[in-house]
């Protein structure tokens, strides 16, 4: 079965940093391109970053509102996907979704979202 | 930045019935559409990528429709558990964009 599981999420004070993580299994996740989404209070989703795999490069790719402030990483060997969140905000108060990024090198377009994991609550307050 | 603007905001149907959500792009995304289901408390669900491509394991009561900046999604008799959010998603531009959603609930 396909699964993705999220950790590491709570309650953090604003300035603070935070780094998620996402364990895969049930794919080969060395191959499969990976991204995060947040959903906040009330709010849809918002498409955050990208991670290729490390076959295609390893790079990254984010929102601009996040970039330089979001930091996705991989570690194959655990089959982990992680998420660095720095000077947290009350704006960043959200569930942060680890999902596949389908449609990867060589397909047309960009990247569909399937599957995703359960989520993790960040809160980020005082 | 393309932007997504999903109407209704809230369809209230019934059981049985015909359920149609729209979608509209501020600018062409081709056919790079996705729609995603949300039921409440749960992780989106992918549904439809490629405007009409079902992903595995969906339902043929959901289809969808589209190209260029004008897309729907239709379920063709809604049961119980359609009763959910649904969200459309363009994979043509970064960043990758989401709509804000239309509720189908239950009248």
């Amino acid at each position: 079965e396909v699964q993705l599981v999220e950790s590491g999420g709570g309650l953090v004070k604003p300035g603070g940093s935070l780094t998620l993580s996402c364990a895969a299994s049930g794919f080969t996740f060395s191959s499969a391109w990976m991204s995060w989404v947040r959903q906040g209070p009330g709010r849809g989703l918002e498409w955050l970053g990208r991670i290729k795999s490390n076959g295609d490069g390893g790079t990254t790719h984010y929102a601009a509102p996040v970039e330089g402030r979001f930091t996705i990483s991989r570690d194959d060997s655990k089959n982990t996907l992680y998420l660095q969140i720095n000077s947290l905000t009350t704006e960043d108060t959200a569930v942060y979704y680890c999902v596949r990024s389908q449609c990867g090198a060589g397909c047309p377009g960009l990247n569909w979202f399937d599957p995703w994991g359960q989520g993790t609550q960040v809160t980020v307050s005082s | 930045e393309i932007v997504l603007t999903q109407s209704p905001a809230t369809l209230s149907l019934s059981p049985g019935e015909r359920a149609t959500l729209s979608c509209r792009a501020s600018q062409s995304v081709s056919r790079y559409l996705t729609w995603y289901q949300q039921k409440p408390g749960q992780a989106p669900r992918l549904l439809i990528y490629d405007a009409s491509t079902r992903a595995t394991g969906i339902s043929g009561r959901f289809s969808g429709s589209g190209s260029g900046t004008d897309f729907t999604l239709t379920i063709s008799s809604l049961e119980p558990e359609d009763f959910a959010v649904y969200y459309c998603q363009q994979r043509i531009n970064w960043p990758l964009s989401f709509g804000g959603g239309t509720k189908v609930e239950m009248k």
